[in-house]
């Protein structure tokens, strides 16, 4: 059975860094398989941040996301990750990781698995 | 603003069928056949019902169906029931390496 199993929830104040972590298992995780994180404020839609293939950490990005956050993998642990490296209040939402079916062009076609989401909330 | 535009809600009662749209543009819903629907019940996480405009992931009953005409696509929940009370979410492939998003639409079920 496929599980992504996510980190849990951050409290952080503006300017904190912060790693938030995405552990898949019940599947190869460098075989053929991306990762892709999501973005959901408080009340609103899904966005999608961007992807990564773990086996060789080839990495795209939203570009509404690109240089706003880093998405890197461990193989040997089987993890994903997404990073800040200075948190704005805006940054406040639940982040999910997720594994698309397949991808198109580079970017992902639908996600059928989904981690549960961890709850970033910064506030000073 | 969402790239796709949902209306904020919809209903219908207990075995009436309720059609849900997800208006895009020629670049996105227009342009591919690569929309995808996801429903999402309260604290929880989104859950696939439909991928490529109209296939059924494995689980997802057949009472969920989803089409495309133009720059509109279409996710319809025939026979409702009660637990299909939830937020439901269209996306699209978009070229130009992104994948778009609607405002999502909470599907009411009286």
């Amino acid at each position: 059975e496929v599980q992504l199993v996510q980190s849990g929830a951050e409290v952080k104040k503006p300017g904190e860094s912060l790693q938030i972590s995405c552990k898949a298992s019940g599947y190869s995780f460098t075989s053929g398989y991306w990762i892709a994180w999501l973005r959901q404020m408080p009340g609103k839609g899904l966005e999608w941040i961007g992807i990564i293939y773990p086996a060789d950490s080839d990495t795209r990005y939203s570009p509404s996301f690109q240089g706003q956050v880093t998405i890197s993998a461990d193989k040997s642990i089987s993890t994903a990750y997404l990073q800040w490296g200075s948190l704005k209040a805006s940054d406040s939402a639940i982040y999910y990781c997720a594994r698309p079916i397949l991808m198109i062009r580079g970017v992902p076609d639908a996600f059928a698995f989904w981690g549960q989401g961890t709850m970033v909330t910064v506030s000073s | 603003q969402s790239a796709l535009t949902q209306p904020p809600s919809a209903s219908g009662s207990p075995g009436q069928s309720v059609t849900i749209s997800c208006t895009g543009t020629s670049s996105d819903v227009g342009g591919y056949s690569y929309v995808s629907w996801y429903q999402q019940h309260p604290g929880t996480a989104p859950k696939l019902m439909i991928y490529d405009v109209s296939k059924r992931p494995s689980g997802v009953p057949d009472r969920f169906s989803g089409s495309k005409s133009a720059n509109t696509a279409s996710l319809t929940v025939s026979g409702l029931q009660a637990e299909d009370e939830a937020d439901y979410y269209c996306s699209s492939y978009a070229g130009s390496n992104t994948l778009v998003f609607g405002g999502g639409t909470k599907l009411t079920v009286l």
